[in-house]
């Protein structure tokens, strides 16, 4: 697999369930960072979870950080309709790196 | 919050063509990028700008590519003779320290189609 990858491809769920999202990485990295896509538009930065970071919350967001298993969730609770969009992870493999390496994302639809 | 933004937000040029694509970024970062997503891809980083000049590029950022920082508030990418496979989103970002430090900030992007 490449660096940034998320998994499921898609994920359907109704308004009110939970919706959660991994993401797998394959080198060591500095920080792992969340964003979601509305269609067609640009990039939102949601959440930025540091190596030494085990879980960071941010409204109904949550991210965990697992270093030993190279992977990373983001759990979206109470899910609204206004959450269907891609969301992707994305690294920054080292320090002194300008480049974040993005995953393929995940659709998400949340229907009413 | 702050944004960075991005002009046009759609272009249509035909092939062959040089074309400009415009950021402001955030005003206190001091890095700077262009990435790139071609529809239902992932999105692909190009080229990263920090104290005026380039500090990382890609494979994709060859030749036919060029940035530039004109003055103190804007940040350019210049496609020379483009190609039918150059038509993507194409989005600057912005942040105060490198990707490995800080959150980047992203644009809502420019819609680039080659004809």
């Amino acid at each position: 697999s490449q660096q940034g990858e998320e998994d499921p491809q898609a994920l359907s769920i109704q308004e009110g369930e939970n919706a959660t999202m991994n993401c797998s990485y394959k080198t060591s990295i500095n920080n792992l960072q969340w964003y979601r896509q509305n269609s067609g538009r640009g990039l939102v930065h949601l959440i930025l979870i540091r190596s030494n970071e085990r879980e960071k919350h941010s409204g109904r967001l949550r991210v965990t950080l697992d270093t030993s298993k190279k992977s990373s969730s983001l759990l979206i609770t109470a899910s609204r309709a206004a959450d269907t969009a891609s969301y992707f992870c994305a690294t920054a493999v080292n320090q002194a790196g300008t480049a974040l390496i993005f995953g393929k994302g995940t659709t998400l639809s949340v229907s009413s | 919050e702050p944004e960075v933004t991005q002009t046009p937000s759609h272009q249509v040029t035909q092939m062959g063509q040089e074309v400009i694509l415009r950021c402001v970024p955030i005003s206190n970062h001091l890095y700077f990028y262009w990435y790139r997503q071609i529809l239902g891809q992932k999105v692909e980083f190009l080229v990263s700008f920090y104290n005026n000049e380039i500090s990382e590029k890609s494979e994709i950022f060859d030749d036919q590519f060029s940035v530039e920082r004109p003055d103190g508030s804007n940040f350019t990418l210049k496609i020379r003779s483009t190609k039918l496979e150059d038509s993507a989103m194409y989005f600057c970002a912005s942040s105060e320290a490198n990707p490995g430090q800080g959150r980047t900030f992203f644009g809502q992007g420019t819609r680039l189609t080659v004809v």
